[in-house]
């Protein structure tokens, strides 16, 4: 049972224009909300998250929006650049328990020239 | 400050064996969880320890089994390897676990079972 969904396993975009990865979740009781993002052969690594108390949070070029209603949030990247080419997993949690993420599947984006 | 070091990097094992896998948190960090990350699945979550007690379980048979010593390191052991195990492992380390703390993972144990 898949928690947390990732729908596009692969997104292709112009270096310069908007990035926008797309996850569904179907939990309503997960409250807290993190992309992280991952080069080949490293580590995930943190890139911003959300409270359910919010419906946007913005850190320079990546913006989270939340719509709880929907159960799904996306991230913006604007603008993309060729260094933002990795998988960008979609995880969710419940406040208090930072360190059992559901996570999506993933999306490969690919920024081109 | 160092990163989260898991070694070792690549593993190449037969069905019915078992591995131990380690990984070394962030100093200072307390709380160890690990992943485990397949094609089509995402990341998801085998346990986590904190003070060298399992503080949270995923939802993966016994044959997944882990540690914590008092330096905070973790071990990470599977017994009887099947085929489906083949994967990567991941470790993160955060302070203690709680609240929205930042997960910092390490670079992960690819485990191959033939």
């Amino acid at each position: 049972d898949q928690q947390v969904k990732q729908n596009s396993p692969s997104l292709s975009v112009q270096e310069g224009r908007i990035s926008i990865l797309n996850c569904d979740y179907t939990n309503s009781m997960f409250d807290y909300f993190l992309w992280y993002k991952k080069y080949p052969a490293e580590g995930p690594t943190f890139l911003i998250s959300i409270s359910s108390i919010k419906d946007k949070n913005e850190d320079g070029r990546f913006t989270v929006f939340l719509n709880k209603s929907a159960k799904h949030l996306s991230l913006h990247i604007v603008p993309s650049q060729p260094g933002d080419s990795a998988v960008y997993f979609c995880a969710a949690s419940f406040t208090g328990t930072a360190s059992k993420l559901t996570f999506g599947t993933g999306t490969r984006l690919q920024v081109t020239l | 400050k160092a990163g989260v070091t898991q070694t070792p990097r690549y593993l190449i094992k037969t069905r019915g064996q078992q591995v131990t896998l380690s990984c070394s948190p962030i100093s200072g960090h307390r709380s160890v969880s690990w992943y485990q990350q397949t094609p089509g699945q995402g990341l998801q979550f085998l346990f986590e320890y904190f003070s060298e007690t399992q503080r949270n379980k995923g939802n993966f048979p016994g044959r997944f089994s882990g540690r914590q010593f008092s330096n905070s390191r973790s071990e990470m052991n599977v017994s009887t390897l099947e085929l489906g195990d083949s994967a990567l492992y991941l470790c993160a380390s955060s302070l203690m676990g709680t609240g929205n703390e930042k997960l910092f993972f390490g670079s992960g144990t690819q485990l191959s079972v033939l």
